[in-house]
């Protein structure tokens, strides 16, 4: 079955800089790559995804990339702002099945 | 468009009593997955749902867990038999018919079993 690692576990960075977390996934079947932003006490809140027909997806300050060949994504977030400081989580699932999650970062933006 | 509701939002259970967690899906979303949730860690995947029908089941303890979404009616995670080790946050997602890669996740019930 698949199997998604993340790191780092924990992040902290400077407001105003960028935060980028790393997801390998498993399963080369897998083409969908979500990821979920979640504060504390509440349900995760897709953030951005990616399908495995593109390499790149791009929202205001957060930016995912995807390699396929090499099985791994990435979240990237620009200007960092205190209110990111959150858990992120991302995950793989083949079209149509649950998700896989990865184990979480938690991500600290320093004023 | 409310999002995806659960309730109750806390939940304490003594060991051995039975906990009903309930989900009711965005509008017009048919599918309901159901994830658990052990302080600190990832969410992980129980049981996905259609209408009347148990799509997969594979992540699900084989004992006293069960989970139905009836043609009426919200969803429900039912646990019987409740011990320490079920103490976790179970998270109901739902998905639209048309497109159900996205998932869109309710606010998390917290169950304690004293």
């Amino acid at each position: 079955g698949e199997n998604v690692e993340q790191h780092p576990s924990t992040l902290s960075v400077q407001e105003g800089d960028s935060a980028v977390i790393k997801c390998t996934y498993s399963d080369s079947a897998s083409n969908y790559f979500p990821w979920y932003k979640q504060e504390l006490g509440k349900g995760p809140q897709l953030i951005i995804d990616i399908r495995s027909n593109v390499g790149e997806k791009k929202d205001q300050r957060i930016a995912v990339t995807l390699n396929k060949t090499a099985k791994h994504f990435s979240l990237h977030i620009t200007e960092t702002q205190p209110e990111d400081s959150a858990v992120y989580f991302c995950a793989a699932s083949n079209y149509g099945q649950n998700f896989v999650f990865g184990p979480g970062t938690r991500l600290s933006v320093l004023p | 468009n409310a999002g995806v509701m659960q309730n109750p939002r806390h939940l304490v259970r003594r060991r051995g009593q039975e906990a009903r967690l309930r989900c009711s899906p965005m509008k017009g979303h048919s599918h309901v997955y159901w994830y658990r949730q052990l302080p600190e860690e990832g969410l992980k995947f129980m049981v996905y749902l259609q209408k009347e029908n148990i799509i997969d089941e594979s992540g699900m303890p084989k004992e006293r867990f069960s989970a139905e979404f009836p043609k009426e009616g919200p969803s429900i995670l039912r646990i019987q038999q409740v011990v320490r080790g079920d103490s976790a946050a179970y998270f109901c997602a739902s998905s639209p018919q048309a497109s159900y890669n996205e998932q869109f996740f309710g606010p998390g019930t917290r169950l304690t079993v004293l």
